[in-house]
């Protein structure tokens, strides 16, 4: 089963506007991480934004919050007022387990967001 | 800001040959992290690396590859006989403690002809 499922291939939102790309995650571990990073067409990858499992608020930075219902597994990115710099790749990621592992991280296939003006 | 960097940015090798990716994590981050994407794909966890030695690989990482930290500022990737599906798109991460947020390289993008 896939560990991370990022289920939009593809989404548009126009400018200004508010959109939610979506993240679900399969886990036994009670305590577990999950990333969003940020790709654009240049290859880099950026990180947004984190969530830990026993963290009892949503996190945000800046225009980007994270939507986490830990009962649904899910671990949706909001992005507000979208710009055009933030059409790029978007990807979820999750890192499991704790007591001395380095904690890799498992990627999903990520969601293409165009911005259109 | 600190950040992660890589070089070369591209690499192109023929198959068959050795090729050592390099990176400058973090200064004073402890864990090191590679990562590869093949085009289109997801990220791949390759290896992770911490007080001088491996603490997980992964399938992907076999005996054709291999990690070091040849002085206190690099980790490199060696990739021993290189072959065509070693083509990928390969990133370097560091973090500051285990757990913490990983931050990448901007890549350097391996062509295998």
């Amino acid at each position: 089963a896939q560990k991370i499922t990022q289920t939009q291939p593809g989404m548009f939102v126009q400018e200004k506007e508010a959109v939610t790309l979506d993240c679900t995650y399969d886990t036994s571990d009670p305590s577990y991480g999950l990333f969003w990073y940020k790709q654009p067409s240049s290859g880099e990858m950026i990180f947004l934004i984190y969530q830990g499992s026993y963290d009892q608020q949503n996190a945000t930075e800046g225009r980007y919050s994270l939507n986490f219902q830990k009962a649904r597994k899910s671990a949706n990115l909001v992005i507000s007022a979208s710009q055009l710099g933030d059409s790029a790749m978007y990807f979820c990621a999750m890192r499991e387990g704790r007591g001395g592992s380095n904690y890799k991280l498992t990627f999903g296939k990520g969601t293409l967001l165009t911005v259109n003006p | 800001e600190p950040e992660v960097t890589q070089t070369p940015s591209h690499q192109v090798t023929q198959m068959g040959q050795e090729v050592i990716l390099r990176c400058v994590p973090i200064s004073n981050h402890l864990y090191f992290y590679w990562y590869r994407q093949i085009l289109g794909q997801k990220v791949e966890f390759l290896v992770s690396f911490y007080n001088n030695e491996i603490s997980e690989k992964s399938e992907i990482f076999d005996d054709q590859f291999s990690v070091e930290r040849p002085d206190g500022s690099n980790f490199t990737l060696k990739i021993r006989s290189t072959k065509l599906e070693d083509s990928a798109m390969y990133f370097c991460a560091s973090s500051l403690r285990t757990g913490h947020t990983q931050y990448f390289g901007p890549g350097t993008r391996l062509t295998v002809l």
